[in-house]
């Protein structure tokens, strides 16, 4: 099976526009989470979806945001964006919610300039 | 609020020796916890899940080990490879009101094995 893939892989964007970053869960894989890695603050939850549905949110502002499609892959939206939400961003899925060991994506690495 | 602690942050070893990464939670009301490795610039591969229900988990080299009463886990690596050099991470799953909250994650153990 194919792993979880994300793209882009590298992104350079200025302060102030707005970014969509994408994630391609492995095939069967119905939850679909993302996680924000920073050297200061290390790796922060921001949301998890399952079937379409938002599950659980991290402490991020509303500026963040995100959706599910049908076919399970996932977008994730950063709009205004500032300095620091320069991050590498780590989508992971898994077949189900709670248990289920969760499979990582490469990230999509974010400079806001 | 979950917090989880590695100890140490750093670690260089060489070749050979058996080590022991240590992780702390401050909630016991957890549903697993994971170690993952991270290479520089990568992802993150699981290496073992730890239900709540469990004692251990092993997987070749690995032994991971939960006492979720104490809030602790060890991860231990023996005879140690170059290949091992990578960045480990504890996470822990656990509910909240609204259904599973994401994982939390400790800072992490940078390992280098000398070889």
């Amino acid at each position: 099976k194919a792993g979880v893939t994300q793209t882009p892989r590298y992104l350079i964007k200025t302060r102030g526009q707005q970014v969509t970053l994408s994630c391609s869960p492995i095939s069967g894989h119905r939850s679909v989470s993302w996680y924000q890695q920073t050297p200061g603050q290390g790796l922060q939850f921001l949301f998890e979806y399952f079937s379409e549905t938002q599950r659980n949110k991290g402490n991020f502002p509303g500026r963040f945001s995100g959706r599910q499609f049908s076919n399970s892959r996932s977008e994730m939206n950063v709009s205004t964006l500032e300095l620091g939400d320069s991050a590498l961003y780590l989508c992971a899925s898994r077949p189900g919610l709670y248990t289920d060991t969760q499979y990582f994506g490469p990230g999509t690495r974010l400079t806001v300039l | 609020k979950q917090e989880v602690t590695q100890i140490p942050a750093a670690l260089s070893v060489p070749e050979g020796e058996n080590l022991v990464l240590n992780c702390s939670f401050t909630d016991s009301a957890i549903y697993n916890l994971q170690w993952f490795r991270q290479d520089p610039g990568k992802g993150l591969t699981s290496l073992l899940l730890i239900q709540s229900s469990q004692r251990e988990q092993t997987s070749g080299r690995l032994n991971a080990s939960l006492d979720k009463s104490s809030g602790r886990s060890t991860l231990y690596i023996a005879a140690s490879q170059p290949g091992d050099s990578a960045t480990y991470l504890c996470a822990v799953g656990q509910y909240s009101g609204g259904g599973a909250d994401g994982l939390t994650f400790g800072k992490g153990t940078h390992l280098i094995i000398q070889p």
